[in-house]
């Protein structure tokens, strides 16, 4: 069974500031993974997508990267704002089309 | 851009009521999702639909139904609400089964 985590489940940061996001897998035989961003009491909105044979994503300041031998997925922000502030998730899709998402991580940017 | 639209930010019901939670997509997607999310617990699948009229059972779909008359359309039914059922429902659609999920604003349901 798979199983997703993200660590810290809390963050927070100066305005300004570079930081990383954190989604490990149990299972490395996945198809894709997604990041998605959720503000309070709202949907997901998606940020990135990457399939299981790409190394890494952009759209703008953010930059996912996927190590499907370890295991791991990173959200690189750049040059943090306050309105990066939100839940951010990850979903391993695995190969039989079943999605598992992490907890997600809380970030806070302070001005 | 795709639009998933849920009928109701909001919703109060009483115990032992029929629930219907609507959801539409415009991108003529041919998979639409339905999730809860719980403090704790994340998000749970309750039911998929990979085409008009056909659908599928996800990881809890005990004291729920669903229908997809409408390929955009796609809804979510709690035959008898209860409490437990209190929760936060999430829609979402994707072209392909694996492919890039899209979710809706979410509808928050209280059942009292």
């Amino acid at each position: 069974k798979q199983e997703v985590t993200q660590i810290p489940a809390a963050l927070s940061v100066p305005e300004g500031e570079n930081l990383v996001l954190n989604c490990s897998f149990t299972d490395s035989a996945i198809y894709n993974l997604q990041w998605f961003r959720q503000d309070p009491g709202k949907g997901l909105t998606s940020l990135l997508l990457i399939q299981s044979s790409q190394r890494e994503q952009t759209s703008g300041r953010l930059n996912a990267s996927l190590d499907k031998s370890s295991g791991r997925s990173t959200l690189y922000i750049a040059a943090s704002q306050p309105g990066d502030s939100a839940t951010y998730l990850c979903a391993v899709m695995g190969v039989w089309g079943k999605s598992t998402f992490g907890d997600g991580t809380t970030l806070t940017v302070k001005p | 851009d795709v639009k998933v639209t849920q009928s109701s930010r909001y919703l109060v019901k009483r115990t032992g009521e029929k629930v219907f939670l609507e959801c539409v997509q415009d991108m003529d997607h041919e998979n639409m999702f339905w999730y809860r999310q719980d403090p704790g617990l994340g998000l749970r699948l309750i039911y998929f639909s990979y085409d008009v009229k056909m659908k599928e059972k996800g990881d809890i779909p005990e004291g729920y139904s669903v229908s997809r008359e409408k390929k955009e359309r796609f809804s979510l039914i709690l035959e008898s609400a209860s409490t437990n059922q209190t929760s936060m429902y999430l829609c979402a659609s994707s072209l392909f089964l694996k492919g890039e999920a899209f979710f809706g604003q979410g509808t928050r349901l209280t059942v009292v």
